[in-house]
C-alpha cells in the first residue's frame, strides 16, 4: 500500500459548485497535513497547512483531517475557473510525502 | 513564507551533457530541498541541502549524478550530470523557513523543466 493515495482525476465541475478533494494515507505517524495548488508550468503553492485532526478554514477553502480514518479533504466553495489546477495533498512526519495530485477543471 | 526563484526555467539538453540549476531565496533559510516531478507522478525528494554540511540524498539518488552545492543561506545549485532522456522532468527547489520550535512547511520555487534529447 502506498503511503499516500490521491485520485488523479481529472475532476470537472461547473462554476459555483462545491469541490471535494481527498487523500488517504497509511502512516499514522503523520502529524502535519498540507494542500498545495499547482498551476500548469508553475511550482506548487501552499494553500492550507494543518496540524493533527480537525478543520481549518481560509476564505473559500476548508481543510479537514480525520486521523482516525487516515483521511484528509479539501473543500472549495463557490468554485471559480481560476481554481482550475492540480491539487496535491502532502503529509509530514520526518519528511514530506506527496500525493500524485488531482487535476481539477472548473467549467464556466 | 519565502520567495524562491530558479534558473533556468526550462532547457533542452543533449544526452551526456550536464545542467546546473540555480535556486535563490529572498531570505536566509537553513533547510533547502531538491525535488523531481515526473509526469503523472508525485514529487520525489532528491536530497536535502543544509548550509554548512554535505547534502543528504534519498534512496535512488547519488551525489555523482546529482551534485549539490549550498554555499550560503540563500542559494543552492543542483547539477544533473551525464544526462539521459530518463532525466527529463521538472526539478524544483523548496525551503522550509521555520527554525527550531517554529514549525513551518515547505515553499516551492517555480521549477525547471528539463528535456533531454
Amino acid at each position: 500500500q502506498k503511503e499516500v493515495e490521491q485520485d488523479p482525476g481529472p475532476l470537472s465541475v461547473p462554476e459555483g459548485a462545491i469541490v471535494s478533494l481527498n487523500c488517504t494515507y497509511s502512516n499514522s505517524a503523520f502529524q502535519y497535513f498540507m494542500w498545495y495548488r499547482q498551476y500548469s508550468r508553475k511550482g506548487p503553492e501552499l494553500l492550507m497547512y494543518t496540524y493533527s485532526s480537525g478543520n481549518k478554514e481560509d476564505g473559500r477553502f476548508t481543510a479537514q483531517v480525520d486521523k482516525s480514518s487516515k483521511y484528509i479533504s479539501l473543500f472549495i466553495r463557490d468554485s471559480q475557473p481560476s481554481d482550475s489546477a492540480t491539487y496535491l495533498c502532502a503529509m509530514e512526519d520526518d519528511k514530506i510525502i506527496f500525493g500524485k495530485g488531482t487535476r481539477l477543471h472548473i467549467l464556466p | 513564507s519565502a520567495v524562491i526563484s530558479q534558473k533556468p526555467s526550462r532547457d533542452i539538453c543533449q544526452r551526456g551533457t550536464s545542467l546546473t540549476i540555480q535556486c535563490q531565496v529572498d531570505s536566509q533559510v537553513t533547510m533547502m530541498f531538491w525535488y523531481r516531478q515526473q509526469p503523472g507522478q508525485s514529487l520525489t525528494l532528491i536530497a536535502t541541502a543544509n548550509q554548512g554540511s554535505e547534502a543528504t540524498y534519498e534512496s535512488g539518488f547519488v551525489i555523482d549524478k546529482f551534485p549539490i552545492s549550498r554555499p550560503n543561506l540563500t542559494f543552492s545549485t543542483l547539477t544533473v550530470s551525464n544526462m539521459s532522456p530518463e532525466d527529463s522532468s521538472i526539478y524544483l527547489c523548496s525551503v522550509e523557513p521555520g527554525q527550531g520550535a517554529q514549525k513551518d512547511t515547505q515553499y516551492f520555487g517555480p521549477g525547471t523543466r528539463l528535456t533531454v534529447l
